[in-house]
């Protein structure tokens, strides 16, 4: 079974503090994604990668960064948190998909940040 | 940009009852996706659907994919308390491979 893990389930930071986010896949998935989630709003993209030192910007991704060293990791940064950046990050991953398709996505069980 | 709605937000339900949740884009979608969260817990993939018009069951469940490939359901016959959670879909947009996910229908089942 594919597994994503996500390093903290929960983190409670101050405004104005850099904050790491760490997911590690073990299916040699070349997609790895960032979501949040918030009440009413349903899952934003943040930011997406196709490859490893590959990143795009997703719908939302102010005031957020990552970093893809190596194939299986996908980190997301916030450079200096504040208090509208608590939410649940929720990262996934999956296969490049055959035409006409697009990959299933396989999630971690979330991050969730509170950001005082 | 690129919206995918859908409805109802919240759906509360007698066990047995039937539950429907409409997904509608604001642009042609190359296919569309469900996947299901149960409280607590983190998205999971249920299905996939390509060709317009389709129609995939799934035991209890039946997802369809509108001719015009904006709008998609998924219906539930006879809710059980198994069933709840929050159904989101998810889509790509022509040409561009990253998923839009909808606001999600929460579903409650009253026992």
């Amino acid at each position: 079974d594919v597994k994503v893990t996500q390093s903290s389930r929960y983190l409670v930071k101050r405004t104005g503090e850099k904050v790491f986010l760490e997911c590690v896949q073990d299916m040699d998935h070349e997609n790895m994604f960032w979501y949040r989630q918030d009440p009413g709003l349903g899952l934003r993209l943040i930011y997406f990668s196709y490859d490893v030192k590959m990143k795009e910007k997703g719908d939302i991704p102010e005031g957020y960064s990552v970093s893809r060293e190596k194939k299986e990791r996908f980190s997301l940064i916030l450079e200096s948190a504040s208090t509208n950046q608590t939410s649940m990050y929720l990262c996934a991953s999956s296969l490049p998909p055959p035409a006409a398709n697009t990959g299933e996505l396989f999630f971690g069980e979330g991050s969730r940040l509170t950001v005082l | 940009g690129q919206q995918v709605m859908q409805i109802p937000q919240y759906q509360h339900v007698q066990e047995g009852e039937d539950f429907t949740t409409y997904c509608n884009s604001s642009t042609t979608l190359s296919n569309i996706q469900w996947y299901k969260q149960r409280p607590g817990g983190h998205p999971v993939f249920l299905i996939q659907l390509v060709k317009s018009g389709e129609v995939k069951k799934q035991k209890r469940l039946t997802f369809q994919f509108g001719e015009a490939k904006k709008n998609s359901s998924l219906h539930i016959t006879a809710t059980q308390t198994t069933d709840v959670g929050t159904y989101f879909c998810a889509g790509p947009h022509f040409g561009n491979e990253k998923l839009t996910f909808g606001t999600g229908t929460r579903l409650t089942i009253i026992p």
